[in-house]
């Protein structure tokens, strides 16, 4: 079967660094994605990752490493306005996107 | 409008009861999406339709139905609801490229009682 795990929550401070973890197996991979969900809202995309690498993309990165099924989402200089969720997110061999449940981050000042 | 929107926002519907919940578009984008989110689980794809005219089977589609007459609209159909489908129910829509990103629609919370 098809398998996205990601952690349920994590807790930070704010202005530190955090990374959020990603671990897969799908039926084939086209492409690994990462969206942000404030509580009550819709997903928003944040990054794409399907060659292995880091993305950058200002506080944002995302690390791909293929071989090792695995992903992470680093955010840095943490602000309360992330307190959100992060859903890890891989496009299989159908093209469709097989979602992890998502990893809530709680900000503390 | 810009983006996706969906009708309504909330609800709440007798069991056995018919219920159409509406998604439009303005991109043009060729792909729209049905998705259901429980807590604790990941997003669910019950439907999905690659251009007008088409659709398929996602991982959850018992009990639901869909329609692409054209490319901006994909009312997604609860034709007997049953308890099991109170959810929050995403729409989202990607213009088919390989990057493929979607654009989510702001979410139809469902209550089934």
């Amino acid at each position: 079967g098809q398998n996205i795990d990601q952690p349920t929550e994590m807790t930070a401070t704010e202005g530190a660094i955090v990374q959020i973890n990603c671990t897969y197996q799908t039926s084939g991979f086209n492409g690994l994605f990462w969206y942000q969900q404030h509580a009550g809202e819709a997903p928003t995309f944040l990054s794409y990752n399907v060659l292995d690498g880091l993305e950058e993309k200002g506080r944002f990165s995302s690390f791909l490493s293929r071989s090792k099924g695995y992903s992470y989402l680093l955010l840095k200089e943490l602000q309360m306005k992330d307190s959100a969720s992060y859903l890890c997110a891989v496009k299989d061999s159908n093209y469709q996107l097989i979602w992890g449940a998502g990893t809530k981050l709680i900000i503390k000042p | 409008i810009a983006g996706i929107t969906q009708a309504p926002t909330s609800q709440i519907l007798a069991a056995g009861r018919r219920m159409t919940l509406r998604c439009t578009q303005d991109m043009r984008h060729n792909a729209m999406y049905w998705y259901r989110q429980d807590l604790g689980l990941g997003l669910r794809l019950i439907h999905y339709s690659n251009t007008a005219g088409t659709t398929g089977k996602g991982e959850v589609p018992d009990g639901y139905s869909v329609s692409r007459a054209n490319t901006d609209d994909f009312p997604l159909t609860l034709a007997s609801a049953v308890p099991s489908q109170t959810s929050v129910y995403f729409c989202a829509s990607s213009d088919g490229t390989s990057h493929n990103e979607q654009f989510f629609g702001p979410g139809t919370r469902l209550t089934v009682l």
